[in-house]
């Protein structure tokens, strides 16, 4: 089975810089990626890690240790508009298909 | 856009009564899922299709089942809701083979009364 943690909630001020862990326990991993879910609205990808090492995108950059089954979301800059839930999900290798199992995902707020 | 759509985004339906989610997309993915997400809680994948085959979780109850009459298209059924069946439904599409992204839709919304 798997297990995923990553905090509930987290604070951070606009313009800052802010780190979002999760920690992950699998039989078959197959890839971490990271989505963003603003209250009463659908996941949006954000990134994806199969490899050790960080992967950045813009504002946003994810790292991934498989050897620690750790990973981190770094989100930079910090907007209001980044105040949202972040799930890290873990896909369970299954073959030709993939399953994702996501985590309770961490809320932020952004404050002024 | 290519996208993913769900119809309605807000289902409210009486206690026992059956009701139908309806999802299409037009990214020509082969694998489309079905997820419930209740308040604060991650999403928990339901089933899933790949193409016409129907890949159930173990722990997903009977009384959801599912339907995809063709590649654009596919249906939630809850036969007998019940007032622990009320949250959000997302329905997601990947390609088999590709980098494995999902791409969800905006989901419905569903109360039981």
């Amino acid at each position: 089975g798997q297990n995923i943690d990553q905090p509930t909630e987290m604070t951070a001020t606009e313009g800052a810089i802010v780190q979002i862990n999760c920690t992950y326990q699998t039989s078959g991993f197959n890839g971490l990626f990271w989505y963003q879910q603003h209250a009463g609205e659908a996941p949006t990808f954000l990134s994806y890690n199969v490899l050790d090492g960080l992967e950045e995108k813009g504002r946003f950059s994810s790292f991934l240790s498989r050897s620690k089954g750790y990973s981190y979301l770094l989100l930079k800059e910090l907007q209001m508009k980044d105040s949202a839930s972040y799930l890290c999900a873990v896909r369970e290798y299954g073959g030709a298909t993939n399953k994702l199992i996501f985590g309770t995902g961490t809320l932020l707020a952004v404050q002024p | 856009d290519a996208m993913v759509i769900q119809n309605p985004r807000y289902q409210v339906t009486q206690f026992g009564k059956p009701v139908t989610l309806s999802c299409s997309q037009t990214l020509n993915h082969n694998v489309m899922y079905w997820y419930q997400q209740k308040s604060s809680q991650a999403p928990k994948l339901l089933f899933h299709y790949y193409d016409k085959d129907f890949n159930n979780e173990a722990d997903t109850p009977d009384n959801f089942q599912s339907r995809r009459p063709n590649t654009s298209f596919c249906f939630l059924d809850i036969r007998s809701p019940g007032l622990g069946d009320a949250a959000m439904y997302l329905c997601a599409t990947s390609f088999a083979t590709s980098s494995y992204e999902q791409y969800f839709g905006p989901g419905t919304r569903l109360t039981v009364t």
